[in-house]
C-alpha cells in the first residue's frame, strides 16, 4: 500500500509535446507539492496545494500547470515540452498543522517521474 | 529566502565506521524544522530524521543522530555503524513554519559505504 504514488515512473517524449504526470496520496494529508530535481540533483519546489488551493507557485514557466481535483490528487500538466524540462519530478504530501505532532509538517515523497525530452 | 549549504559533495566511509555530514543554513526565522532525507540509487526520497528548532535536545533515529546548533545555524548528521545500505545521497532541508511549508534543500552529499 504505497503512501504517495506517481504515474508514470518514466516518460520519454519529443520536444513540443504535451504531457501529464499524476500523483496520488493515501495518507489523508491536506497539502501536496511538486518538486523538480535537475541533472545536478538539485531539488527545488515548484508548486504546493493545500486543500485544493494553490499556495506556492514558484517562478515556473506558464507551460507548467498543476491541477488538484481533490485533496488526495495533484497532477502536473506540461505544455510544449522543451529540452530543459528533462528532470526528475517528485510529488510529496504532508499534513500541515498548527499543533505540535510527531508527523505534522513532515513531507513524504513519491518515487519520482523521470522525464526525458528528446 | 533561506539558503542551505552542504559543503561536502562526497564522503566515503568503511562499513561499521561513523561518518558525519555537515549542513549550515541561513535564516532570520525563529520557528522552523530541519530534515535529513536520503536518496539511494533507486531515487526514492526517504526521510531520515527531523529536528524542531524549538527543541534543544538533538533528534536520534537508531543509528542516525543530529547535532543541532541553533545559534551557529548548523545541523550535522552522524551515521553510526555504517552499513552498505546507507550508500546514498543525503540532503539537508529547511522548512519555516509559515503559510507555504516548502522545503529548501542543500545540494546534497553523496555517501559511499565501503565493504
Amino acid at each position: 500500500d504505497t503512501a504517495v504514488s506517481q504515474t508514470p515512473k518514466y516518460l520519454v517524449t519529443q520536444m513540443g509535446n504535451d504531457k501529464s504526470i499524476k500523483c496520488e496520496q493515501n495518507l489523508g494529508h491536506d497539502t501536496m507539492y511538486w518538486y523538480k530535481q535537475d541533472s545536478k540533483k538539485f531539488l527545488k519546489i515548484m508548486f504546493s496545494y493545500n486543500n485544493k488551493e494553490l499556495i506556492i507557485n514558484e517562478t515556473v514557466p506558464n507551460r507548467f500547470s498543476p491541477k488538484s481535483p481533490d485533496k488526495a490528487h495533484l497532477n502536473l500538466h506540461i505544455n510544449s515540452l522543451e529540452l530543459g524540462d528533462s528532470a526528475v519530478y517528485f510529488c510529496a504530501s504532508s499534513q500541515v498543522g498548527t499543533s505540535v505532532g510527531l508527523d505534522t509538517d513532515t513531507q513524504y515523497f513519491g518515487p519520482g517521474t523521470r522525464l526525458t525530452v528528446l | 529566502a533561506q539558503t542551505v549549504t552542504q559543503s561536502q559533495p562526497e564522503m566515503s566511509v568503511q562499513e561499521a565506521e561513523t561518518v558525519t555530514l555537515s549542513c549550515t543554513y541561513d535564516t532570520s526565522e525563529n520557528n522552523y524544522y530541519l530534515f535529513w532525507y536520503k536518496q539511494p540509487p533507486s531515487r526514492q526520497m526517504i526521510l531520515v530524521i527531523r529536528q524542531e528548532a524549538y527543541k534543544q535536545q538533538n533528534a536520534t533515529e537508531n543509528r542516525f543522530s543530529v547535532n543541532f546548533q541553533k545559534a551557529a545555524k548548523s545541523f550535522s548528521l552522524k551515521i553510526s555503524d555504517s552499513q552498505l545500505g546507507d550508500t546514498a545521497m543525503y540532503f539537508c532541508a529547511f522548512m519555516k513554519l509559515s503559510n507555504d511549508y516548502k522545503l529548501s534543500f542543500g545540494a546534497g552529499t553523496t555517501v559511499t559505504v565501503r565493504a
